[in-house]
């Protein structure tokens, strides 16, 4: 069974550092696009950037490029989002998921989602 | 960017009714569009691909069609456990994918 299990809830100070983790099983990890997804409280879906764990070649939105971070760890399949100088505006529920592969980019499998909440 | 515009963004229906969201992307995006049902408190979930794919394990309930600009996601004879928020996402530009606001359908 596909599986992607995300670290837990994360409460921070403003200016401080996070790394969210994005733990793949059930299929070859190094195979598969991971994407991550913002969803501010009462929000839409937003892409931050996608990395491919095989050789760790990376996508970031332009929205989002600068403030967020990716990388892997293939010997652990486990992917992170690195989110730095935190602010309350940060305050959001952070989700990875699979993308489908072979040149589709749709979302397949999806971990249970991070909530950060920001505040001083 | 391109952007994508669902409508509407609130459906009020009712148990057994068939519903139809629409989005439409700011250029063409040929059948790169999906179609995702999130809950409150949970991941979103994939329903459809390639615009008009279901995804396994979806009921054939949903359908969706489009190509170019212009899709919808038709929701036939709807079930309590379809109430949600709906999303459609465009990944033309693998470099910039993006979501389109979401509907939600709620009960009437």
């Amino acid at each position: 069974e596909v599986q992607l299990v995300q670290s837990g809830e994360e409460v921070k100070r403003p200016g401080e550092s996070l790394k969210i983790s994005c733990q793949g099983s059930g299929y070859r990890f190094g195979d598969y696009w991971i994407g991550w997804v913002r969803q501010m409280p009462g929000k839409g879906l937003e892409w931050l950037g996608t990395i491919y764990p095989g050789d760790s070649e990376t996508r970031y939105s332009p929205s989002f490029q600068g403030q967020v971070t990716l990388s892997v760890d293939k010997s652990v399949n486990t992917a992170y989002l690195h989110l730095n100088s935190l602010r309350a505006s940060d305050t959001a529920r952070y989700f990875c998921a699979r993308h489908v592969g072979q040149g589709d980019y749709s979302l397949d499998y999806w971990g249970q989602g991070t909530l950060v909440t920001v505040s001083s | 960017d391109i952007q994508m515009t669902q409508s509407p963004s609130t459906l009020s229906a009712s148990v057994g009714d068939t519903v139809t969201i629409t989005c439409r992307a700011s250029q063409s995006v040929n059948k790169w569009l999906a179609w995702y049902q999130q809950k409150p408190g949970l991941a979103p979930k994939l329903l459809i691909r390639r615009a008009s794919n279901l995804q396994g394990g979806v009921s054939a309930r949903f359908s969706g069609s489009g190509s170019g600009t212009d899709f919808t996601l038709t929701i036939r004879s709807l079930q309590p456990d379809d109430f949600a928020t709906y999303y459609c996402q465009q990944y033309q530009t693998y470099s910039a994918l993006t979501f389109g606001g979401g509907t939600k359908v709620d009960i009437k």
